[in-house]
């Protein structure tokens, strides 16, 4: 079953931060971040592991509650170059495989 | 850099024919994969590979199958073409933790 992202798109005026929420039905083991430009393929941005840890590089970070079965990611003092569709992707307890949710498509303005 | 490279960027056939969609990566990783995205939908995994000759059925394998013979190549077969197949079409390679995805094949079945 796919994870549920919210919101489904967000428009932000450059500066402005956005938080992106993922959430499972299952106990999950990891989450992992993904950004796509359009018309680019998906790229990786960041995976967290069960432990309610919080990652991050720059402006953009993400933490994982593990009890909430849900992770957010934070972008703070968004960049022109942030516009994109962010995916969530979850490993679910005793899985093999990452499921991925639907998608919040994010677009930075001047 | 990673390198995953996908035979089409853009293909269309007719109802009833059989589709092959080749991926091809140079990184001599043990997974590869396939996927679909569709407008709503997300990023939906439909069979991978973690060895030459083995693959596992991901979430939605009906009316497709895979090929790997070779480490670096994935094959992703359409036995039949039917226009809910039309779709873009994502290789990604890599491990569980980090995939690098193809450029994507945009398939259309008239």
């Amino acid at each position: 079953q796919q994870p549920v992202q919210s919101p489904q798109a967000v428009i932000l005026r450059e500066g402005e931060d956005a938080v992106i929420n993922c959430s499972s039905s299952k106990a999950l083991y990891s989450v992992h971040w993904y950004r796509q430009k359009h018309g680019e393929a998906p790229v990786f941005l960041m995976i967290l592991l069960k432990g309610g840890e919080q990652k991050g590089h720059e402006k953009i970070s993400a933490s994982f509650n593990e009890k909430k079965q849900q992770s957010s990611l934070y972008l703070t003092a968004s960049q022109l170059s942030y516009s994109g569709t962010y995916f969530c992707g979850t490993v679910t307890g005793g899985g093999n495989k990452l499921t991925f949710g639907t998608g919040t498509q994010l677009k930075v303005e001047l | 850099d990673v390198k995953v490279t996908q035979s089409s960027r853009y293909l269309v056939k007719r109802t009833g024919e059989k589709v092959f969609l080749e991926c091809v990566q140079d990184m001599d990783h043990e997974n590869m994969f396939w996927y679909r995205q569709d407008p709503g939908l997300g990023l939906r995994l439909i069979y991978f590979s973690y060895d030459v000759k083995m693959k596992e059925k991901g979430d939605i394998p009906e009316g497709y199958s895979v090929s790997r013979e070779k480490k670096e190549r994935f094959s992703l077969i359409l036995e039949s073409a039917s226009t809910n197949q039309t779709s873009m079409y994502l290789c990604a390679s890599g491990r569980m933790n980090e995939q690098f995805f193809g450029p994507g094949t945009r398939l259309t079945v008239l």
